[in-house]
């Protein structure tokens, strides 16, 4: 059955800082991710998405991701993080032709100034 | 090009009301989705409809939900008899075919 955990509920970083939200899918095809945020009250905003190709993906807001197909990940990273980027984040797996998406039940970011 | 648009933002019924929560679709969007968020968790995928016709409604409960999609106007999405966890988030989706969803702002649905 296709999931997505996403094992830290909350996480606090100083402004500054780098920061990891890690992502495991389970998934019996090729996943197509990504990783929304939603700020409070709020709908989702697109940060980035898999499809194929580079590993790698980079997204808006100096947002980037890396799909491991080995370890069934795809976590999301920013190399310094600004007040503004506190949320709550959103990783999804596509099934078939995008018809369905599964989300982990997210993280909450929090950043100190 | 307004985004996926959803009203009401807020909406509080007692037990046993309807709630009619409406979506209106990007332009040249024919296909929409819908999600709801409990708190505290994330969405889960309740119904995907095109134009007129449902086409996946796996995530839908069986009783006192239904959606729609007609040819002209909104995508409903309809709960009668509220019951208080029916309170959450109910978010709708659109996209032009089957690559990449934008999402609308939710409705925030009160049971009281």
């Amino acid at each position: 059955a296709q999931s997505v955990t996403q094992p830290d509920i909350h996480i606090t970083v100083s402004e500054g800082a780098s920061l990891e939200l890690r992502c495991n899918y389970s998934y019996g095809a090729t996943p197509y991710l990504f990783w929304y945020v939603q700020s409070p009250g709020q709908g989702l905003q697109l940060l980035l998405k898999y499809f194929s190709g580079d590993t790698l993906v980079q997204g808006i807001k100096g947002f980037e991701a890396e799909f491991k197909r080995s370890q069934s990940s795809f976590n999301l990273r920013k190399p310094s993080v600004h007040w503004s980027d506190a949320a709550e984040y959103f990783c999804a797996v596509g099934a078939g032709n995008f018809n369905k998406f599964y989300f982990g039940s997210g993280t909450k970011l929090n950043v100190k100034p | 090009n307004a985004g996926v648009m959803q009203n009401p933002r807020h909406l509080v019924r007692r037990r046993g009301q309807e709630a009619r929560l409406r979506c209106s679709p990007m332009k040249g969007h024919s296909h929409v989705y819908w999600y709801r968020q409990l708190p505290e968790e994330g969405l889960k995928f309740m119904v995907y409809l095109q134009k007129e016709n449902i086409i996946d409604e796996s995530g839908m409960p069986k009783e006192r939900f239904s959606a729609e999609f007609p040819k002209e106007g909104p995508s409903i999405l309809r709960i009668q008899q509220v019951v208080r966890g029916d309170s959450a988030a109910y978010f709708c989706a659109s996209s032009p075919s089957d690559k990449g969803y934008t999402f609308g702002s939710g409705t925030r649905l009160t049971v009281v």
